[in-house]
């Protein structure tokens, strides 16, 4: 199988700090992992490319300074949420492929859930 | 850039009886492919069915099968024999064929089987 890993599955911050949040894949290697976010009951909005050994893609109107990705493994892609603010709270996932299963759909972490207060 | 839409934000079928939840999208591109995920209150994100889009016969698995309207850019979710299981928030997703993996979703239907 391939199986995506994503830690912690909660956290709570405090104003002005910054989280980070790992994305594993577990049984596999990532070249390219995707993190999205995702308000309650809403749609997944992507964030971000990950991409091995480069700079991320990030998506119009996401901030690269505040959301900064790191992907400095196969199996490891970070997002670290900087200077956190309580519009940041939100639920966020990371996506990854396995390589050579095509286009056959992606695996998803277990999400983060992070309220900042 | 490709829109996905799900007009029908909360449905409800009965246990064991079939549902149809719908979806239509927007693009330009001819190749690409085409996800239903359902997204239970777990929240974990599971890849129900997939269709790629050169392939006119449409996609089943189990329970799940879609009707993949090419030309009308539809594609709707069929779940027979409805469970109890099955209910959680489906979303729609486009991918292009060439984009690695970059997905657009619909906003989401949120499915309730009663007992």
């Amino acid at each position: 199988g391939a199986v995506v890993s994503q830690h912690p599955s909660r956290v709570i911050c405090k104003s002005g700090t910054s989280v980070k949040i790992e994305c594993r894949s577990l049984d596999f290697q990532a070249t390219t992992m995707f993190w999205y976010r995702q308000f309650p009951k809403k749609s997944l909005m992507l964030m971000a490319t990950s991409n091995e050994g480069s700079k991320a893609t990030y998506e119009q109107g996401v901030e690269k300074d505040k959301f900064l990705i790191n992907h400095a493994s196969l199996t490891l892609s970070t997002l670290t949420v900087t200077s956190a603010h309580p519009e940041d709270s939100s639920f966020y996932i990371c996506s990854a492929r396995k390589w050579g299963q095509g286009n056959d759909g992606y695996t998803f972490g277990s999400g983060t859930r992070l309220t900042v207060v | 850039a490709q829109t996905v839409t799900q007009s029908q934000p909360e449905m409800s079928v009965q246990e064991a009886e079939t549902v149809t939840l719908s979806c239509t999208y927007d693009t330009s591109e001819n190749n690409y492919y085409l996800f239903w995920y359902k997204q239970p209150p777990s929240r974990q994100m599971i890849l129900v069915i997939r269709q790629e889009a050169y392939k006119q016969q449409n996609a089943t698995e189990n329970r799940f099968s879609v009707n993949f309207q090419k030309a009308a850019k539809s594609f709707s979710l069929k779940i027979s024999d409805s469970q109890l299981g099955d209910t959680a928030m489906y979303f729609c997703a486009f991918m292009k064929g060439t984009n690695a993996g970059k997905s657009t979703f619909g906003d989401g239907t949120t499915l309730t089987v009663k007992p």
